[in-house]
């Protein structure tokens, strides 16, 4: 049963600490994204990747935020500085494309609390 | 641009009652239109999708939605509710191209007994 799995599933850290996020996609999957949900701005994209490399990050601050795929099964969210306003829960998603519109299969997502 | 609109932030009902959630699309290409749930403490699932063909389509749990052009709206309907049912529900629209999808900003459904 292919599944996307992301690691930690919680992280609890203080502001100003580095925050490293890990997404594993499902294996022959091309293309990543990572997701942000929060109560009151509900599901944001931050970025997206095809074949490695990114394709859209404009939804990410870049100031402090950083989006990588080192090698085709290993996607990475760094939050550096972190603050109290990154606390969300953070979704990856998987698929495959250009075959045709598929679905975006999405792991269980790690939820960040910055304190 | 691309945007979903999902009136409906929450949605009572009793178990065994109908139900439909409201939601429409704006876009000024052809598009595909999903609708995911996502389970407490859970990531989204698809739920179903709208591609091409038929205008109605359907999920393994009995739930339909229909796709209306005229209308730009893809509302989710079951005719009979459970308990299990009780997620959120998120509509989503992507372009032909599929670069990536845009969210509604979902539909808390609450079955009660």
């Amino acid at each position: 049963d292919a599944r996307v799995t992301q690691t930690p599933r919680h992280k609890v850290t203080e502001m100003g600490q580095e925050v490293t996020m890990r997404c594993q996609p499902i294996l022959g999957h091309n293309t990543v994204f990572w997701y942000r949900q929060t109560m009151m701005q509900g599901l944001e994209l931050l970025a997206y990747f095809r074949n490695r490399a990114p394709l859209d990050d404009s939804g990410m601050p870049k100031d402090r935020f950083s989006a990588e795929m080192p090698d085709a099964t290993l996607a990475t969210l760094k939050i550096q500085p972190s603050e109290p306003r990154d606390s969300a829960v953070y979704f990856c998603a998987s698929g495959l494309v250009p075959l045709g519109p598929d679905t975006q299969y999405f792991g269980p997502g790690t939820r960040l609390t910055v304190l | 641009a691309q945007s979903v609109t999902q009136l409906d932030s929450q949605v009572p009902v009793f178990e065994e009652a109908p139900v439909e959630l409201r939601c429409n699309y704006s876009s000024s290409v052809s598009v595909y239109l999903f609708w995911y749930v996502q389970y407490p403490n859970q990531g989204l699932q698809l739920l179903l999708k709208y591609l091409s063909g038929s205008t109605l389509v359907e999920s393994i749990n009995g739930f339909e939605a229909e796709f209306n052009k005229s209308q730009t709206s893809f509302h989710l309907r079951k005719p009979s509710v459970h308990i299990s049912d009780t997620a959120e529900y998120f509509c989503a629209v992507s372009d032909a191209g599929f670069q990536k999808l845009v969210f509604g900003t979902g539909t808390r459904l609450l079955v009660s007994p």
